[in-house]
């Protein structure tokens, strides 16, 4: 069984069109969390949702609007994408409060605008 | 920036030589933790060390913490091909509710 999934996989785009992730934990995590990882591999967090509340916004365009509508569920949607936000976005969770739990993955959703 | 360094950025390695990288961050913390990421593929948790711990043990891991240098170095014993893969640091900075990921090491071990 999957323990953290995302969809889809691949995503190709133009610039100006909008566009969602979705990410589903069967782990019973309470907290969920959206990354960005740039080309050069650098990994930042972009949001964290802890039972369905926003606890970090990490200075993201509000193009970029986390939608959690239970706590196994974290999608991201994002409005009018530009070249920059080509990248890889990954979904994570973990038991609690991430400093001092392990976080588990997903796969990854490969985003090219072009 | 709260961003981790390490170095090296690039390690290639014969198999069953050991691996050894580095994490140096800059600010204060309640624990670092370790990833792996093969290509195309998500993270992995390898270890958790904690604020309070200076050595930690995982099969063929070891990894160190020096919070007065503020470093960390993990050791990947007697490696195989399959440990070929990216590998970061991610700190519990004190006072901020997320993790802060270093910038890697791309480790290559060559059968």
């Amino acid at each position: 069984d999957t323990a953290v999934s995302q969809t889809p996989k691949y995503l190709v785009t133009q610039m100006g069109n909008d566009k969602s992730i979705k990410c589903e934990q069967n782990l019973g995590h309470d907290t969920m969390y959206w990354y960005k990882q740039d080309s050069k591999k650098f990994l930042k967090i972009m949001f964290s949702y802890n039972n369905k509340e926003l606890i970090i916004n990490e200075t993201v365009p509000n193009r970029f609007s986390p939608k959690s509508p239970d706590k196994a569920h974290l999608n991201l949607h994002i409005n009018s994408l530009e070249l920059g936000d080509s990248a890889v976005y990954f979904c994570a969770s973990s038991q609690a409060w991430a400093g001092g739990y392990e976080q588990y993955f997903g796969p990854g959703t490969r985003l090219t605008v072009t | 920036s709260q961003q981790g360094e390490e170095d090296p950025q690039a390690l290639s390695i014969q198999e069953g030589e050991n691996a050894t990288m580095n994490c140096s961050y800059k600010t204060s913390i309640n624990n670092l933790q370790w990833y792996r990421q093969n290509s195309g593929r998500g993270l992995v948790h390898l270890i958790l060390i904690r604020s309070n711990e200076r050595e930690k043990h995982s099969g063929r891991l070891r990894v160190t913490l020096d919070t007065s240098k503020k470093s960390s170095s993990l050791l990947i014993t007697a490696s195989r091909a399959a440990d070929t893969a990216s590998y970061f640091c991610a700190t519990d900075v004190l006072g901020f509710q997320k993790l802060v990921f270093g910038t890697g090491t791309r480790l290559l071990v060559s059968p």
